[in-house]
C-alpha cells in the first residue's frame, strides 16, 4: 500500500530562519510528487510537481527536490505569509494520490 | 478564470440522515477527485472520476458513493450518516489522471 509520511508535523521559524520540510513516500512506480500549500478555511493549493530523482523546482522562497525514496521543501528566508500547512501527495501506478498528513508551519516576525 | 466550486460550504446533519455533496469542476477538466479531510488523518482519497467512469475509489464503506456528468460536474453522497463522517469534503479537478489538482473550499460536514 503506498505511503507518505511528512515531517516535523509542525515548525516554528523566525523571518528569515531558513529551514526544510520533509516527506518520505512509498509507492509503486512513481508518476509524480506533489506539493501543496494549505491555508486554514481552504482547499489545497498546487506549488510544484516532481517527477524523477534529481529534478527541482523553484518558486520564490521555495524550492522542493526529489530522491528516490524522498522530497524536500526547503524555505528561503521566510516570511509571515509563508505560514500555512504545507502537504505532500504521491501518484503511483494505482493513479491514486496519497496525502501526507502535512506539517504545519507558523513563521514569527 | 472560474475555479473549483463546492457546495454547500456548511452543512449540519444528524446519525442516519444521507447528504449529497456538489462540485463543479474547471471549465476543461474532466477528471473529478473527492477527498475527506480530518485533523488526525488528514487527506483519504475517496474517489475519482474521469469522463463520467469511476477510475479509482478509496478505502471508505458502501456508504459512501459518487458520480460524475456529462457536463463533468461530480456529486457525492453519503448515507446513514455517523459521527465520523465529520469532516471537511474536498474536490478536485484536473485535465486528466495524474495532473496537478486544482481544489475548491470543500464543505464541511457536521453530524450531530
Amino acid at each position: 500500500e503506498d505511503q507518505v509520511t511528512q515531517s516535523p508535523e509542525a515548525l516554528r521559524l523566525q523571518e528569515g530562519e531558513s529551514s526544510s520540510l520533509n516527506c518520505s513516500y512509498t509507492v509503486s512506480g512513481l508518476r509524480g510528487l506533489f506539493w501543496y500549500r494549505q491555508d486554514p478555511g481552504k482547499g489545497p493549493e498546487f506549488l510544484f510537481t516532481l517527477y524523477s530523482a534529481g529534478e527541482e523546482k523553484e518558486k520564490e522562497r521555495l524550492k522542493a527536490t526529489l530522491t528516490k525514496k524522498e522530497s524536500f521543501l526547503h524555505i528561503t528566508a521566510p516570511k509571515p505569509e509563508d505560514s500555512a500547512t504545507y502537504l505532500c501527495a504521491a501518484a503511483g501506478t494505482a493513479s491514486k494520490l496519497t496525502f501526507g498528513t502535512g506539517t504545519r508551519l507558523q513563521v514569527t516576525l | 478564470k472560474a475555479g473549483v466550486t463546492q457546495t454547500p460550504r456548511y452543512l449540519i446533519k444528524t446519525r442516519g440522515q444521507q447528504v449529497t455533496l456538489s462540485c463543479s469542476p474547471i471549465s476543461g477538466h474532466r477528471s473529478v477527485s473527492w477527498y475527506q479531510q480530518t485533523p488526525g488523518q488528514g487527506l483519504q482519497f475517496l474517489f475519482e472520476y474521469f469522463s463520467e467512469t469511476q477510475r479509482n475509489k478509496g478505502n471508505f464503506p458502501g456508504r459512501f458513493s459518487g458520480r460524475q456528468f456529462s457536463n463533468s460536474r461530480s456529486e457525492m453522497n453519503v448515507s446513514t450518516l455517523e459521527l465520523g463522517d465529520s469532516a471537511l469534503y474536498l474536490c478536485a479537478s484536473s485535465f486528466g489522471p495524474n495532473e496537478k489538482l486544482f481544489f475548491g473550499s470543500g464543505t464541511q460536514l457536521s453530524v450531530l
